[in-house]
């Protein structure tokens, strides 16, 4: 089957940097997709990987390892306005998006 | 600006009454996609459309059904609500082709409530 796994829940300080893991096995890889959902929101994209390496886009990064089905979001500078859940999703052999259950970011002050 | 539109917010219904859902889009995609997505778990696709081709997964109940009437509309219908479908509804919408970085892009979703 297909799976995609993250931490259920995590927390951070204001100002401080936090990673948040993924973990994929897919029938097939056609790119990797982080998301950021506030509560009670829709959605809303973040970045786009499908080569390894690092993507960095302002105070969010993204990384992937497609040999070891790992990809993680890094997000510097934290504020409050960045809790919420960061949703992981990959593109499988169909063109599908299979989506992890989230990780819920708390950010403390 | 181009967006997604859903309607309603919210909407509540009675257990077995039926109700629409819709979602509107000015991006002009041609793949519109509606998931279901329940507290704290990943969101799970219905069904979507490639232009007027529809695509049902395998595991989506037939209590659920789709439209989509021209581009920018599509409707979801759920024909008699159970307590369990009680859920968030997200329209997404996509460019077409095979291109694997074309991203999705939500409606803010119906909050549905079957009492």
């Amino acid at each position: 089957g297909q799976n995609i796994d993250q931490p259920t829940e995590m927390t951070a300080t204001e100002g401080a940097i936090v990673q948040i893991n993924c973990t994929y096995q897919t029938s097939g890889f056609n790119g990797l997709f982080w998301y950021q959902q506030h509560a009670g929101e829709a959605p809303t994209f973040l970045s786009y990987n499908v080569l390894d390496g690092l993507e960095e886009k302002g105070r969010f990064s993204s990384f992937l390892s497609r040999s070891k089905g790992y990809s993680y979001l890094l997000l510097k500078e934290l504020q409050m306005k960045d809790s919420a859940s960061y949703l992981c999703a990959v593109k499988d052999s169909n063109y599908q998006l299979i989506w992890g259950a989230g990780t819920k970011l708390i950010i403390k002050p | 600006d181009a967006m997604v539109i859903q309607n309603p917010r919210y909407q509540v219904t009675q257990f077995g009454k039926p109700v629409t859902l819709s979602c509107s889009q000015t991006l002009n995609h041609n793949v519109m996609y509606w998931y279901q997505q329940k507290s704290s778990q990943a969101p799970k696709l219905l069904f979507h459309y490639y232009d007027k081709d529809f695509n049902n997964e395998a595991d989506t109940p037939d209590n659920f059904q789709s439209r989509r009437p021209n581009t920018s509309f599509c409707f979801l219908d759920i024909r008699s609500p159970g307590l369990g479908d009680a859920a968030m509804y997200l329209c997404a919408t996509s460019r077409a082709g095979l291109a694997e970085s074309y991203e999705q892009y939500f409606g803010p979703g119906t909050r549905l409530t079957v009492t």
